[in-house]
């Protein structure tokens, strides 16, 4: 079965700065899309960005791009120009068959002004 | 207009009863899904429905049934609870099955808490 790691559990940054959250996973599949949500307090589950496995250019979304690195089964999100509102919880997620996502553990992040 | 919506946002009950959970969306989407946020925030997916058939069904015990009126509602009932029930239920739909179609929009959530 898949699975995907988030080997951060909380993460903090000053407000305006860059911030990295990592996350990596386990497939054997060749095709598959990967996602970064985000959950704020109010808990709404948000997507924040996502990536075809078979494209080779990284996904970027306004301040957030993540870095793709396939062969390594590596799938980091990039948070720059951080807001206050950027406070919450991040969750790393992999597509399988089915549309089935699987989820990482969850990386905290705050915001510090 | 909410394009996920659930039914309650909090419902508090003792162990040993029932309850339903409902869920809605308005997008015109074909595959529903239910997911279980647990106390440490870990997320899973526990069934999802494609045009009110059944596709996945992960390891739930068979209290849990989810019932698809039509393909605008998915709802989970609950029996006989417990408390490692206890969690946040999330809703999700997505326009298709097929991994092109594969954005998936979450509800806000149910909070049940068992006593």
């Amino acid at each position: 079965a898949q699975t995907v790691t988030q080997s951060q559990p909380e993460m903090s940054v000053q407000e305006a700065e860059t911030v990295t959250l990592s996350c990596t996973y386990d497939t054997s599949e060749n095709n598959y899309y990967l996602f970064w949500y985000k959950q704020p307090p109010s808990r709404q589950m948000i997507l924040v960005i996502r990536q075809e496995a078979y494209k080779q250019q990284n996904a970027t979304e306004n301040r957030f791009s993540v870095n793709f690195q396939k062969a390594a089964k590596s799938f980091s999100l990039k948070i720059s120009d951080s807001q206050l509102g950027d406070t919450a919880m991040y969750f790393c997620a992999f597509m399988e068959y089915g549309n089935k996502l699987v989820f990482g553990a969850g990386t905290i992040l705050r915001v510090k002004s | 207009d909410t394009a996920v919506s659930q039914t309650p946002k909090y419902l508090v009950t003792q162990m040993g009863n029932d309850k339903s959970i409902k869920c809605e969306q308005n997008l015109g989407h074909d595959t529903m899904y239910w997911y279980k946020q647990d106390s440490k925030k870990f997320l899973k997916i526990m069934f999802s429905y494609n045009n009110k058939e059944l596709i996945i069904n992960e390891t739930v015990p068979n209290r849990f049934s989810p019932k698809s009126p039509d393909k605008a509602h998915l709802n989970l009932h609950i029996n006989s609870l417990e408390l490692g029930d206890s969690a946040v239920y999330f809703c999700a739909s997505s326009q298709d099955v097929a991994q092109e179609a594969y954005e998936q929009y979450f509800g806000p959530g149910t909070r049940l808490t068992v006593t």
